[in-house]
Parts: structure tokens; C-alpha cells; sequence
């Protein structure tokens, strides 16, 4: 099993919709969890940082941690093309810096 | 703020080669440097974890005669792939973070081809 799970989808949404991803994770000791958005052939950009259950808002974009169910959410309001792109989720804490990612959610926003 | 740059952006060598990729902080002190590896359409493979000052920290399985690190100031990190083949040809992204913080921040890739 993987320490993180990611559902690679691909994900096809309409534009304006709201869109879900989402993550479950194994290890309890994970502290921190991030979303990254990836455009193809470039490095991930780093979208949102959390480090404890609970919301965490910025623009369009909601991150979600529940602890208790060791689960990670990512919502975006009013999807645009510009969004389309592969986001992965990454939870930290148990080495110094060391992240472990997700597989990764491949999402297309079509006009 | 927080941007990473790596150079080349693209390689194209033959084997038996050997190949450096510099990874650098722009506008912030990198204490830590990461270094993935990342095939089409998976996640990304971490490869190692250097320290400026330090010896790298390797991933089980990750030959580190074969992909030397050196992190030599707080702003440069750099990875050889030594005597290269075609298994080598991959995407290779560095990251850093500060010491302040868990982020960590992504360079643009480089993509490795061995002929």
C-alpha cells in the first residue's frame, strides 16, 4: 500500500464547475500536506500549504485536511481551462523536508 | 518570491556520457535541496536530499556513485549522471525549502535524453 493515494483519474469537467480531488494517506505521523499543479514537461508549482485539520482558503481554491480520517481534499470554485493541468497531493513530517506525493489527478476543464 | 531555476532545460547526450544539472534558488537560501526523477504521466521519485555542506542523502535504490549531488552554497545544487544510458532518460526536477519552512519549491525540469 501506498503511503499516499491518489486517484489519477483522468478528471473532465465543464467550465464554472466546481472541481474535488482528493487524497488518503496511511502514515499518522504526516504532520503537513500540500497541493501542487503540474502543466505538462514543467516543475509543480505549489498551490496550498496545510498543517492541520481544517480549511484553508486562497481565491478559488479550499484545501481540506481531516486528520481523524487521514484525508486530504482540494476544491476548486469556477474551474477554467486555464486549471487544466495534473495536481498532486504530498503529506510531510516524518523526515525532515521529505515529502511523499501522490500519484497525481490528471484534470481537463473544457470550455 | 521563492523561485527555483535548473539549467540545461533539455540534454540530449550519448551514452557512456556524463551529464550535470544545475539547480539554483533565485531569491531565497536553500538549506535543503531535493532531487526527482519523474517518468510520462507518474509522480514524482525522489531521488536524494542534500544539505548545503553535507553529504547527500540517497533513496534506497538510487545509486549514488552513478548520480553524484553536490549542494556547495545555499543556492546551488547540482546532480552528474555519470557514464549515462538510455535508462537514464528520464525528467529530472530539483526543489528546495528554507530553513524557516516545510515548503518545498520546484524547478522547471530537465529533460534528460541519452542516445
Amino acid at each position: 500500500q501506498k503511503e499516499v493515494e491518489q486517484d489519477p483519474g483522468p478528471l473532465s469537467v465543464p467550465e464554472g464547475a466546481i472541481v474535488s480531488l482528493n487524497c488518503t494517506y496511511s502514515n499518522s505521523a504526516f504532520q503537513y500536506f500540500m497541493w501542487y499543479r503540474q502543466y505538462s514537461r514543467k516543475g509543480p508549482e505549489l498551490l496550498m500549504y496545510t498543517y492541520s485539520s481544517g480549511n484553508k482558503e486562497d481565491g478559488r481554491f479550499t484545501a481540506q485536511v481531516d486528520k481523524s480520517s487521514k484525508y486530504i481534499s482540494l476544491f476548486i470554485r469556477d474551474s477554467q481551462p486555464s486549471d487544466s493541468a495534473t495536481y498532486l497531493c504530498a503529506a510531510g513530517g516524518t523526515s525532515y523536508g521529505k515529502l511523499t506525493f501522490g500519484q497525481g489527478t490528471i484534470l481537463t476543464v473544457h470550455p | 518570491g521563492a523561485v527555483v531555476s535548473q539549467h540545461p532545460s533539455r540534454v540530449i547526450c550519448k551514452s557512456g556520457t556524463s551529464v550535470k544539472i544545475e539547480c539554483r534558488s533565485l531569491d531565497f537560501q536553500a538549506t535543503t535541496m531535493f532531487w526527482y526523477r519523474q517518468f510520462p504521466k507518474q509522480s514524482l521519485m525522489l531521488m536524494a536530499t542534500s544539505n548545503e555542506g553535507s553529504k547527500a542523502t540517497y533513496e534506497q535504490g538510487v545509486e549514488k556513485d552513478k548520480f553524484l549531488i553536490n549542494h556547495a552554497s545555499l543556492t546551488l545544487s547540482t546532480l552528474t549522471v555519470t557514464s549515462a544510458h538510455p535508462e537514464d532518460s528520464s525528467f529530472y526536477i530539483c526543489s528546495a525549502s528554507e530553513a524557516s519552512g516545510y515548503e518545498q519549491y520546484f524547478g522547471p525540469g530537465t529533460r534528460l535524453t541519452v542516445t
